[in-house]
């Protein structure tokens, strides 16, 4: 079956660093997103990986270690507006659709 | 460059009446999703497209949903009759052909429904 695990809730203060992990367990592979999520809007794209390795693209990075079915989407210098909910999503075959986690809100205080 | 459009943003209507939600999807885009999202199941795919084909409607709950696409700029979901359990935000997506190195999707804002 196709499977996706990512933590519900986490916390965090402005100005730190957070590590949201997914792991994922599907009949294929073809690469893996990230979503952010506002509350009330939709979500959207923030990357992408179907090799190996780290992706970094300003404040935030993704890893992926296809062998061990895990990634984590890494976020630094933490603001108010980085709380959302971000979805860990997987293709597991091209021309398919996406397969979605069920997300992990994050809340940041100050 | 307009992203996903879909209407309306919010619909109530009571149990047994007919929805119909609408979407446009990204100009040039190839696929369309219609998804559904909870807050006990998360983000539930329901059917996708292909140059306005449907390839996998597997996630269509039951007889009572339907969706359409009959050009490449339009498509309708339709439920028939509502029920309650049928609450819930759906959201339109699109993107670039599946068979490119990064299927990307862009999500319209979704249609907030309750059904009474």
């Amino acid at each position: 079956g196709q499977n996706i695990d990512q933590p519900t809730e986490m916390t965090a203060t402005e100005g730190a660093i957070v590590q949201i992990n997914c792991t994922y367990q599907t009949s294929g592979f073809n690469g893996l997103f990230w979503y952010q999520q506002h509350a009330g809007e939709a979500p959207t794209f923030l990357s992408y990986n179907v090799l190996d390795g780290l992706e970094e693209k300003g404040r935030f990075s993704s890893f992926l270690s296809r062998s061990k079915g895990y990634s984590y989407l890494l976020l630094k210098e933490l603001q108010m507006k980085d709380s959302a909910s971000y979805l860990c999503a997987v293709s597991n075959q091209a021309g398919t659709a996406l397969i979605f986690g069920k997300g992990t809100t994050l809340s940041v205080s100050s | 460059d307009a992203g996903v459009i879909q209407s309306p943003r919010h619909e109530v209507t009571e149990m047994g009446q007919e929805v119909t939600l609408r979407c446009k999807p990204i100009s040039g885009h190839n696929s369309l999703f219609w998804y559904r999202q909870t807050m006990m199941r998360g983000l539930e795919l329901l059917i996708y497209f292909n140059n306005n084909v449907p390839i996998d409607d597997s996630g269509m709950p039951e007889d009572r949903f339907s969706a359409k696409m009959p050009n490449a700029s339009f498509s309708t979901l339709k439920i028939q009759p509502s029920e309650p359990r049928d609450s819930a935000v759906y959201f339109c997506a699109s993107s670039l052909p599946l068979d490119s190195p990064q299927e990307t999707q862009y999500f319209g804002p979704g249609t907030r429904l309750l059904v009474l």
